[in-house]
């Protein structure tokens, strides 16, 4: 069974602009949850998404959104970038929620 | 609202020797689980072992062993025979119901040849 895939691995993007970055989760999982990481931080939850619908969000600015679509795959979106935002940006999926949550390889974004 | 704390930011072990890694949780559910991480260098996140609060056998995966003090909200790690390719930082992390797994600062664990 394939795992948790994220796509693009590493991103570049400038001051001002948006990102999107996608997670499939592994086959059956139906919950989703997105986390920052970066050296001062630590890992830090973004959101939850369950069912397409999100069910929990963590202490970030509007400018971070996300969705899930029906075949449970989720994408993230960071708009008007800021060097803040430079980070390690990890997905984790899992079969309902509260239960194991397996990651993937996460997208480095770097934000110049 | 639940924390986690890792007390030992480095540590670093001889090979084929055994490291015990710290954590400790505060919580005031009954029903929980926690975990231990594992992320090298490629950065992917890998679950190493869990414990679900319920069970008062600790739980084992080969190498790795954990000591799970429900009463002192402890939660320990122990790596026994460590090898090159343990080295990576470890993450322990605490899930409640439906509430967001939440991890500790991390222990950046070296094994030395």
């Amino acid at each position: 069974k394939a795992g948790v895939t994220q796509t693009p691995r590493y991103l570049i993007k400038t001051r001002g602009q948006q990102v999107t970055l996608s997670c499939s989760p592994i086959s059956g999982h139906r919950s989703v949850s997105w986390y920052q990481q970066t050296p001062g931080q630590g890992l830090q939850f973004l959101f939850e998404y369950f069912s397409e619908t999100q069910r929990n969000k963590g202490n970030f600015p509007g400018r971070f959104s996300g969705r899930q679509f029906s075949n449970s795959r989720s994408e993230m979106n960071v708009s008007t970038l800021e060097l803040g935002d430079s980070a390690l940006y990890l997905c984790a999926s899992s079969v309902r929620r509260g239960s194991i949550q397996y990651f993937g390889a996460g997208t480095r974004l770097s934000v110049l | 609202a639940q924390t986690v704390t890792q007390s030992q930011p480095e540590m670093s072990v001889q090979e084929a020797e055994t490291v015990t890694l710290s954590c400790t949780y505060d919580t005031s559910e009954n029903n929980y689980y926690l975990f231990w991480y594992k992320q090298p260098p490629s950065r992917q996140m890998i679950l190493v072992i869990r414990q679900e609060a319920y069970k008062q056998q600790n739980a084992t995966e080969n190498r790795f062993s954990v000591n799970f003090q429900k009463a002192a909200k402890s939660f320990s790690l122990k790596i026994s025979d460590s090898q090159l390719g343990d080295t990576a930082m470890y993450f322990c992390a605490f899930i409640s119901g439906n509430t967001p797994l939440v991890f500790g600062k991390g222990t950046r664990l070296s094994v030395i040849a």
